[in-house]
């Protein structure tokens, strides 16, 4: 089974500062996908960034980068140079390629950016 | 449409009645997907549907739940004899071919069962 895990329930930044969101899963498959989705108070999930787990470069997106560790299971988002916008809940989640279109989602992490 | 469209965008019903949540996926998409985001925890799969296969219910969390899609477009959600852990923001989301680039997501109905 997959499972993911986002240990920060909530989190803070100051406006402009960087911050640095945690997820780690667990899964014995080797092909996957790992994203960060972003629902702000509208509810509406917005995809924020994706990796795919044989590529070992870090994706980018603008103001938004991930580290993958692909050995430690880990999938950290940075969001640099925050802003008010960001104010959200960030939500960690990850696709098996091998058994198809389910996506597993952490708990998430509500972020406060605070001016 | 040009996104994912679910009415109601709020629910509010009675324990032991039906409800019905409807789900318009954004034209030519061929995937749609039900998650249920319960207070406090994270996105929570229910169904399945891609074009005309029979659809992956493996989510649902019980025979209360069932869920249909017409003309492999809009899509409805019906909850029997709702229960108060029924309470909870009930999201669709669809895709178009290769859903590794993620799903698009609507803004959900959020049920409240009282």
């Amino acid at each position: 089974a997959q499972t993911v895990t986002q240990s920060q329930p909530e989190m803070s930044v100051q406006e402009a500062e960087t911050v640095t969101l945690s997820c780690t899963y667990d899964t014995s498959e080797n092909n996957y996908y790992l994203f960060w989705y972003k629902q702000p108070p509208s509810r509406q999930m917005i995809l924020v960034i994706r990796q795919e787990a044989y590529k070992q470069q870090n994706a980018t997106e603008n103001r938004f980068s991930v580290n993958f560790q692909k050995a430690a299971k880990s999938f950290s988002l940075k969001i640099s140079d925050s802003q008010l916008g960001d104010t959200a809940m960030y939500f960690c989640a990850f696709m098996n390629l091998r058994t198809g279109n389910q996506f597993y989602f952490g708990t998430g992490t509500s972020l406060t950016v605070i001016p | 449409g040009a996104g994912v469209s679910q009415s109601p965008s709020n629910k509010v019903t009675e324990k032991g009645k039906d409800v019905e949540l409807r789900c318009d996926p954004i034209s030519g998409h061929t995937a749609l997907y039900w998650y249920r985001q319960s207070l406090g925890q994270g996105l929570e799969f229910l169904i399945y549907f891609q074009g005309n296969s029979a659809p992956d219910k493996s989510g649902l969390p019980s025979d209360r739940f069932s869920a249909e899609r017409t003309g492999g477009s809009v899509s409805t959600l019906t909850i029997q004899r709702t229960q108060q852990e029924d309470s909870a923001v009930y999201l669709c989301a669809s895709s178009f071919g290769r859903v590794s680039y993620g799903y698009t997501f609507g803004s959900g109905t959020r049920l409240t069962v009282v």
